[in-house]
């Protein structure tokens, strides 16, 4: 099983809707949690970090379970902005190592 | 206040040759990570780097290696290159906690031809 798994998707959404992804990871002991943004042929970059108590930053709002071992994103009132891969990150058993999920593709159109 | 800096961007080598891809932190990190990223795959963690130790080892043969300098600036060596080692490999800092986010550099993108 991987450590970090994703539905890679893609998501097709108009604009304006709200779209959820899911990520499920193996390690019941791992403390840390992200949600990583990437763009076409660039690096990814940090969109949030995922708090046991759930968390919101604007349009996005990000959950943890951590007895079904399973994170989400939540994004409202989506922009064409958002069209990005969105990559689900864990903390490896070691503590040290960030694992990422294979990513979920986004494509928001007019 | 410099981001993560990574040289060269593009490289371009045959199967068989060596490669050295360079890293350089964000001002105030201490450790250095290092990910390989296939087209159309997720990061995967080759190692990490902090005072100058390989801390941390991922599923990756000893033809990856890498070094810390006393700087915190890395190096990632890959011996004997593969068709397979085609790939963008990203630099990752942080200031050394656990549970830090990582903060990535732009990149290099390998080829092996």
């Amino acid at each position: 099983r991987k450590e970090v798994e994703q539905d890679p998707g893609p998501f097709n959404v108009p604009e304006g809707a709200t779209v959820a992804f899911n990520c499920t990871y193996s390690n019941s002991a791992s403390q840390s949690f992200f949600w990583y943004r990437q763009d076409c042929r660039k690096e990814p970059k940090l969109l949030m970090s995922v708090y046991s108590s759930g968390n919101e930053d604007g349009r996005f709002t990000a959950q943890l379970n951590r007895a079904s071992q399973y994170i989400s994103l939540l994004i409202r009132d989506s922009k064409l902005s958002d069209s990005a891969t969105y990559l689900c990150v864990v903390n490896g058993d070691s503590g040290y190592a960030l694992n990422f999920g294979k990513g979920t593709s986004l494509l928001v159109t007019p | 206040d410099a981001g993560v800096t990574q040289s060269p961007t593009h490289l371009i080598k045959t199967r068989g040759q060596q490669v050295t891809l360079r890293c350089s932190p964000k001002s105030g990190h201490d450790t250095v990570s290092w990910y390989q990223q296939a087209l159309g795959q997720g990061p995967q963690f080759i190692f990490q780097y902090y005072e100058e130790e390989e801390r941390q080892r991922g599923n990756f043969p000893d033809r990856f290696s890498g070094h810390q300098f006393p700087n915190y600036s890395s190096e990632l060596n890959v011996n004997a290159l593969l068709l397979g080692d085609s790939a963008l490999y990203l630099c990752a800092s942080t200031p050394g906690q656990n549970n830090s986010p990582l903060h990535f550099g732009n990149g290099t993108r390998l080829t092996v031809t």
